[in-house]
């Protein structure tokens, strides 16, 4: 069974410009949620779908991200226009409709220069 | 979810036991205690969660006080792989809406 997936691992970009981060949950898999660690601090929650909708999004910092689900499959996280406070690893994570335990993708790190 | 507090940092000798504590006080009835681990740079990984019981699983025990205020993740035979933070996390699901703390980091030394 394959994991969670994202794509790109790397990605460096420059201020102002647009990024878009991609998730693949396991299979079956009705919630996904996104996370970012910025500044090696603490991994903080952004926001949590299930299927293709939004059920919590409070942890999203402000209106430069969006995040979507198309089809309740995989996932997109676009950040527009990237700042340099953006930096960071940004994981996914997804779970099975018993919702008791997190499978979590290895995080794309973001450089924003 | 109730604040945990765990030490910073911990050592141990490869294929002795690892017993890493977590302190959470003010955790309500139903919250679970959830422990995850994040080796170098990959995603945090599930290792195992309970409610009041204690819990085996392949990866891990999962000892809690009788009065929920502390538990205990016994790695029974650490390995150099097992080096890794250990977060602690209190919540009512399974941590998705959480912050991961500073956690632990458990060092496992030859």
């Amino acid at each position: 069974e394959a994991g969670v997936t994202q794509f790109p691992s790397h990605s460096v970009i420059e201020k102002g410009q647009t990024v878009t981060l991609r998730c693949d949950p396991i299979s079956g898999h009705d919630n996904l949620y996104w996370y970012r660690r910025v500044m090696g601090k603490e991994i903080k929650f952004l926001l949590h779908f299930v299927k293709e909708s939004k059920q919590d999004e409070s942890g999203m910092p402000n209106n430069r991200f969006l995040a979507e689900r198309t089809g309740g499959t995989y996932s997109t996280l676009k950040v527009q226009p990237a700042e340099l406070e953006d930096s960071g690893v940004y994981f996914c994570a997804s779970s099975g409709y018993r919702n008791e335990k997190l499978f979590f993708g290895s995080g794309t790190q973001l450089s924003v220069l | 979810d109730a604040k945990t507090t765990q030490p910073p940092s911990m050592d141990c000798a490869e294929g002795r036991a690892a017993n890493l504590p977590c302190n959470h006080s003010t955790i309500s009835g139903n919250e679970y205690v959830y422990w995850y681990r994040q080796i170098h740079s990959q995603g945090p990984q599930y290792i195992i969660h309970g409610l009041k019981n204690n819990e085996t699983n392949e990866m891990a025990s999962l000892i809690i006080t009788e009065d929920r205020k502390s538990s205990t993740l016994i790695l029974p035979h650490a390995t150099l792989r097992d080096t890794a933070v250990y977060y602690c996390i209190v919540s009512y699901t399974n941590a998705g809406k959480s912050t991961f703390g500073d956690g632990t980091t458990l060092t496992v030394k030859p």
